[in-house]
């Protein structure tokens, strides 16, 4: 079965400092791997996909992912971040109709 | 502007009370679903549809009840509110491909 582990619940940074968030998972065969972003009381954006071809993906606002066959992990970076991206972020897993979600990492930037 | 869209955001209603959350999507989207957030969990999905006329559960188990009479509206349904349903609740769809899913904003609902 597929899974999904966000191994940090809640991360802090500074205004202008990277960012990298870790996402590990487990799937048989190639996966297609989602970062979502939740803003409070708002639903899912997406971030950024990887479905297969370059290991490296850019989404929007700035993040990118990178796909590790090896470490099966798809952690989401960003060089410097902006206090509005305070939000909590999930990792998934799966096809659409299949989706399986971590538990979310919440982050917080201070100024 | 393609979109999908849930009523009401916000629903603080009585235990007992009837409630049916609203789903609508203008992208054509055939699949969609519904999942439950809790506080601090992931998401779950409760409910799916692959097309009008069917439905099906999903993954968690839930007291609520899902129609699809229309592609484009997708309304769950509590027949009896009650303190346990408090959850924030999803909406979904998927395009052909089946690759990413498109979220609405959700309705955080309270039963007191």
């Amino acid at each position: 079965a597929q899974s999904v582990t966000q191994p940090d619940i809640h991360i802090t940074v500074s205004e202008g400092a990277s960012l990298e968030l870790r996402c590990n998972y487990s799937y048989g065969a190639t996966p297609y791997l989602f970062w979502y972003v939740q803003s409070p009381g708002q639903g899912l954006q997406l971030l950024l996909k990887y479905f297969s071809g370059d290991t490296l993906v850019q989404g929007i606002k700035g993040f990118e992912a990178e796909f590790k066959r090896s470490q099966s992990s798809f952690n989401l970076r960003k060089p410097s971040v902006h206090w509005s991206d305070a939000a909590e972020y999930f990792c998934a897993t799966g096809t659409a109709s299949k989706l399986t979600f971590g538990t979310g990492t919440r982050l917080q930037v201070t100024l | 502007e393609a979109d999908i869209y849930q009523t009401p955001r916000y629903l603080v209603i009585g235990t007992g009370k009837k409630i049916t959350l609203e789903c609508s999507q203008t992208m054509g989207h055939d699949k969609m679903y519904w999942y439950q957030q809790d506080p601090g969990m992931e998401l779950h999905l409760i409910h799916y549809s692959y097309g009008v006329n069917s439905t099906e559960k999903g993954d968690l188990s839930s007291e609520s009840t899902v129609s699809r009479i229309r592609t484009e509206h997708f309304p769950l349904t509590l027949e009896s509110a009650r303190p346990s349903h408090t959850s924030q609740y999803l909406c979904a769809s998927s395009g052909k491909g089946d690759t990413e899913a498109f979220f609405g904003q959700g309705t955080r609902l309270t039963v007191v």
